[in-house]
């Protein structure tokens, strides 16, 4: 159980194009997700809390304008990020929260590349 | 506020020999703290956790932690590793308070060689 899944696993696109990537929980129901990225040989940043019904809560220095979150259901949360830029590559990865507050399962992540 | 320091940013080993990876968080509020591996272009998996209780939790492929309060410190240990323990150690916190927030630590580099 407890399934997190990312699409897609990996998206080249051109400047100034938006991308979406989906999120969603295979087998339960998550109220909150978390979206993340990840610089190589970097650690993970935490760039947003999203909870279904509501506006996501971006972290210090993330643009909500850039990056757009939409959690529409219990088990689908959507990044997207608009007119993207070569410096907007990077992996992103999202989580989900289950009926345990402290816990979270990851997705395997989505690979961005801007050319 | 949380933050998290992982001591080694890499640390090569033979196999079967012991390794410890160190990591020291600091904190105001109490904590519940994880270990999560990653292998390469892949996501996180939850390796093992302290919520409360007993200070030594260990997980089902031989790792173990040890939360120790008064060093806050909580290091992964495993005492014969194998070639497929090769991966991206992440420590992180999450405050009691603050609805799950994770906050990670550098990571270690764990390689081991035949």
């Amino acid at each position: 159980g407890a399934v997190v899944s990312q699409h897609p696993s990996w998206v080249i696109c051109k400047s100034g194009t938006s991308v979406k990537i989906e999120c969603r929980s295979l087998d339960f129901q998550a109220t909150t997700m978390f979206w993340y990225r990840q610089f190589p040989k970097q650690s993970l940043m935490l760039m947003a809390t999203s909870n279904e019904g509501s506006k996501a809560t971006y972290e210090q220095g993330v643009e909500k304008d850039k990056f757009l979150i939409n959690h529409a259901s219990l088990t689908l949360s959507t990044l997207t990020v608009t007119s993207a830029h070569p410096e907007d590559s990077s992996f992103y990865i999202c989580s989900a929260r289950g009926d345990l507050y402290y816990e979270q399962y990851f997705g395997p992540g989505t690979r961005l590349t801007v050319t | 506020a949380q933050s998290v320091t992982q001591l080694d940013s890499q640390v090569p080993v033979f196999e079967e020999a012991p390794v410890e990876l160190r990591c020291n968080y600091s904190s105001s509020v109490s904590v519940y703290l994880f270990w999560y591996v990653q292998y390469p272009n892949q996501g996180l998996q939850l390796l093992l956790k302290y919520l409360s209780g007993s200070t030594l939790v260990e997980s089902i492929n031989g790792f173990e932690a040890e939360f120790n309060k008064s060093q806050t410190s909580f290091h992964l240990r495993k005492p014969s590793v194998h070639i497929s323990d090769t991966a991206e150690y992440f420590c992180a916190v999450s405050a009691r308070t603050q609805g799950g927030k994770l906050i990670f630590g550098q990571g270690t580099e764990l390689s081991v060689k035949p």
